[in-house]
């Protein structure tokens, strides 16, 4: 079936450091990809919608200068975390769906567990 | 896309059958009815989906009430491998709207017991 990747799974850094947050579609390609996060104990809030070759678009509330995301190919979309604070320690997840099947679910990675020191 | 209900929480005897409910009385007649469960740490998992016909893969069955106002997932033999919070999602088909994203509620934390 078709995989989503994750990488790293879990990273760990210092209060004020940049963090980058990859999500590949390994046998699909993918024009849209969906970002996730995960507080503790809670359910998965969307972040923003990554578009390959256009802008993100991000929900209410989420800080676009903050959580940058590129989506320079059909099979990537990266996050990056821009002077990561200890309230971003997170569990963040991406997803996507398959462009060319058309599928009528869509398929998650594993999780990048972030802890911001 | 429609609201779902789901009980917080329930518990399930290993090797029996877990009968997990889910309520969604203003779905809209081109909505399906996803399923999707979270193991501790770990991305969501696609269990299955289906629209007005009962659906039955090698993980689970989905059982679809005719008015389609609920439905009820069974894991035929839950194992403690099962344990994970359970999302039911309705939502419009990704095959005809594949730039939506799913929306998660608070699921169903099953627990399954030995």
């Amino acid at each position: 079936g078709a995989v989503v990747s994750q990488h790293p799974s879990r990273v760990i850094c210092k209060s004020g450091t940049s963090v980058k947050i990859e999500c590949r579609s390994l046998d699909f390609q993918a024009t849209t990809m969906f970002w996730y996060r995960q507080f503790p104990k809670q359910s998965l809030m969307l972040m923003a919608t990554s578009n390959e070759g256009s802008k993100a678009t991000y929900e209410q509330g989420v800080e676009k200068d903050k959580f940058l995301i590129n989506h320079a190919s059909l099979t990537l979309s990266t996050l990056t975390v821009t002077s990561a604070h200890p309230e971003d320690s997170s569990f963040y997840i991406c997803s996507a769906g398959d462009l060319i099947r058309r599928t009528d679910t869509q398929y998650f990675g594993p999780g990048t567990r972030l802890t911001v020191l | 896309d429609a609201k779902t209900t789901q009980p917080t929480s329930m518990d399930c005897a290993e090797g029996r059958a877990a009968n997990l409910p889910c309520n969604h009385s203003t779905i809209s007649g081109n909505e399906y009815v996803y399923w999707y469960r979270q193991i501790h740490s770990q991305g969501p998992q696609y269990i299955i989906h289906g629209l007005k016909n009962n659906e039955t893969n090698e993980m689970a069955s989905l059982i679809i009430t005719e008015d389609r106002k609920s439905s009820t997932l069974i894991l035929p033999h839950a194992t403690l491998r099962d344990t994970a919070v359970y999302y039911c999602i309705v939502r419009v088909s990704g095959s005809l709207d594949y730039g939506q994203n799913f929306v998660f509620g608070p699921g169903t934390r099953l627990s399954v017991l030995p």
